[in-house]
């Protein structure tokens, strides 16, 4: 069975840093878009950033431009999400899903950013 | 960004049908936005059940269906069953992004 696993979640400070990593097993990452989505507690789904294949292509919410990059490395079938000056908003569960049509989800790691 | 409208909650009964709908600020949604629909029970990560309008993974439901309506995505739940009660996300793509829906609660009552 296919498995994105995330990871790098925890509670951090405002203004801290965490990089969030996409490992996947049984399925080929490189051969997929991935997006990150978010979830605040209690709230929607909000689509954060995607790449694509070869990481030529990125895009990401103007919420988080300039503070989050996406990256993957395709030699370790991971995908990254580096968050800089992090916010109080930007606590939630972090997602990654990938595969045909974002057919594949993982079971997200929360980010919880408080002083 | 754009922003993506649902309704909040429907209801609906054993058997019954009901439609949700997705909507965009820019417009009319037209099947160049990829229109996505998802399932989230509570405390689970979602489920994809549409991709690009109206098809269907191997593991989505035959009443489950998409389509264009109106100018609106939509997602059809025809037949509701208990286990169908859920929270349904849309997800339409813009240029360079793409956008949920705020979400619509679906209960079976």
């Amino acid at each position: 069975e296919v498995q994105l696993v995330e990871s790098g979640g925890g509670l951090v400070q405002p203004g801290g840093s965490l990089r969030l990593s996409c490992g996947a097993s049984r399925i080929t990452l490189s051969l997929y878009w991935v997006i990150w989505v978010r979830q605040a507690p209690g709230k929607g789904l909000e689509w954060v950033a995607n790449i694509n294949q070869d990481g030529s292509e990125k895009n990401s919410v103007d919420s988080v431009k300039g503070r989050f990059t996406i990256s993957r490395d395709n030699a370790k079938n991971s995908v990254y999400l580096q968050m800089n000056s992090l916010r109080a908003e930007d606590t939630a569960v972090y997602y990654c899903s990938s595969g045909h049509n974002s057919a594949h989800w993982g079971l997200g790691t929360l980010v919880t950013v408080s002083s | 960004q754009a922003v993506v409208t649902q309704e909040p909650s429907l209801t609906v009964s054993p058997g019954g049908t009901v439609t949700l709908t997705c909507g965009s600020s820019t417009g009319g949604v037209t099947s160049g936005h990829n229109p996505y629909w998802f399932q989230q029970n509570p405390g689970q990560a979602p489920r994809t059940l549409i991709y690009e309008t109206n098809n269907k993974h191997s593991w989505t439901p035959a009443r489950f269906s998409g389509s264009l309506l109106g100018g609106k995505a939509a997602l059809t739940l025809s037949g509701a069953q208990p286990e169908d009660e859920a929270e349904y996300y849309c997800l339409l793509h813009y240029t360079g992004a793409a956008v949920f829906g705020g979400g619509t609660k679906v209960t079976v009552l």
